[in-house]
């Protein structure tokens, strides 16, 4: 079956420093891979897609890595801030729309 | 800077009850979704909707659920008959029809259903 397995469930990081979270994938070959970010009661907010032919995205502060043979996704923020605080999320596209993993639950310490 | 809409923000039930969860897309996007988040889990996808009809679904969207838009601007889910478990927060989200434009989906700040 098609699973997304994100690391840990919190991960603690000192302010200004890099934070590196990791979404792997089972039984998919997405020809895209999105992260999002959702902060307690609300929506999730998209931050980034990368195309499976495309290594590295980048965006301000946030860089995304995408490795088709690892079946692996690697989301870093650098220079974290404890406004980087939230909940995020990888998302497929699967047999059934969109699908979410369980998503990484980031606390930038001050 | 445009935003999905959603009503109520808070809708509470008795079991068996019908209920319909409202949401106002943004209006020049085409894709429109229903998802679900039980307290403490993922999001998951009930629904897609695009042309006026349902594109996609999952197994979770069953029969006592439906999708409808009504009028050109909003986009409904309705629960036939609520259960215990259908309790979760609700997001509607929606998308543009631009190559990558279309798979960015822009979410709303979500419909807590209890249902009692």
């Amino acid at each position: 079956s098609q699973k997304i397995e994100q690391n840990s469930e919190a991960l603690n990081i000192q302010e200004g420093k890099t934070a590196t979270l990791t979404c792997n994938y089972t039984n998919y070959s997405p020809a895209y891979l999105q992260w999002y970010r959702q902060d307690p009661g609300r929506g999730p907010v998209f931050l980034l897609l990368i195309r499976e032919n495309e290594k590295e995205k980048r965006k301000e502060r946030l860089k995304v890595t995408f490795d088709t043979t690892l079946k692996q996704s690697l989301f870093h923020i650098t220079a974290s801030q404890p406004a980087d605080s939230a909940t995020y999320l990888c998302a497929l596209r699967g047999a059934d729309g969109l699908t979410f993993g369980k998503g990484t639950h980031l606390i930038i310490q001050p | 800077e445009p935003e999905v809409t959603q009503t109520p923000s808070h809708q509470v039930t008795q079991m068996g009850q019908e209920v319909i969860l409202r949401c106002v897309p943004i209006s020049n996007h085409l894709y429109f979704y229903w998802y679900r988040q039980i307290l403490g889990q993922k999001v998951e996808f009930l629904v897609s909707f695009y042309n006026n009809e349902i594109s996609e679904k999952s197994e979770i969207f069953d029969d006592q659920f439906s999708v409808e838009r009504p009028d050109g601007s909003n986009f409904t889910l309705k629960i036939r008959s609520t259960k215990l478990e259908d309790s979760a927060m609700y997001f509607c989200a929606s998308s543009a029809k631009t190559g990558t434009g279309r798979n960015e989906q822009f979410f709303g700040p979500g419909t807590r259903l209890t249902v009692l």
